[in-house]
């Protein structure tokens, strides 16, 4: 176990459905990612989180809007998806943004819209 | 800004033999370089990473190379095993930790 923990790790939903990711790490550490990893595309990162302020937000669509209420939990919300959202989405954490530092990585919530 | 190629996609290897994935980058300025290994149904793992002061890294049975030069990086893994078997991902950064990841190299290892 890395140390972070997602849920649920698989989510089938609906376009007009309204669901949320769950992360939560236990390391300590102060900074946390989403990444969107689809089939034979690189891992997109998604946002960083930086002692709870969102730090960076790469150009990701508003259907998606991440919440971190404190340095330990991080959440995707979603609503609207479309069907090519359909990917494992992956969260990470390390000790603080800013510097070169581990990324460790849940296992991923594999999410599938229709 | 940094694009990372990642090749091959696919290398399949006989148990014992040695697997070497190849990167290049496009951003002079990075300078850290970290390799993970996902397995079926788990997040990647960092297995090893490289810093541009250094020409290459070993750990056991798994060695990294940078040539700053060329830009490229490879991973080396000798002796493989079948616990081997997973996807590789390279990964580029300028000193910061936004990574810019390859698109994975499937290693299969058989026995």
């Amino acid at each position: 176990e890395t140390g972070v923990t997602q849920t649920p790790r698989h989510l089938v939903m609906g376009m007009t459905n309204k669901k949320s990711l769950k992360c939560e790490q236990h390391l300590g550490h102060n900074a946390m990612y989403w990444y969107k990893q689809s089939a034979k595309k690189p891992l997109e990162l998604m946002f960083v989180y930086n002692f709870k302020e969102q730090t960076e937000n790469n150009s990701v669509p508003s259907r998606f809007s991440p919440e971190c209420p404190n340095s330990s939990h991080l959440f995707l919300h979603l609503h609207t998806l479309q069907p090519e959202d359909s990917a494992l989405y992956l969260c990470a954490s390390s000790q603080a943004q800013g510097a070169v530092n581990e990324q460790f990585f849940g296992p991923g919530t594999r999410l599938t819209v229709l | 800004g940094e694009n990372v190629e990642q090749h091959p996609s696919t290398l399949s290897v006989q148990e014992g033999d040695s697997a070497v994935i190849k990167c290049t980058y496009s951003d002079s300025a990075s300078n850290y370089f970290p390799w993970y290994k996902q397995e079926l149904g788990k997040g990647p793992q960092l297995i090893i990473d490289i810093r541009s002061n250094v020409g290459e890294k070993k750990d056991q049975r798994i060695a990294v190379t940078l040539n700053k030069t060329a830009k490229h990086f490879s991973l080396h893994i000798t002796e493989t095993q079948p616990e081997d078997s997973a996807v590789y991902f390279c990964a580029a950064s300028q000193n910061t930790d936004k990574l810019i990841f390859g698109t994975g190299t499937r290693l299969q290892v058989f026995p």
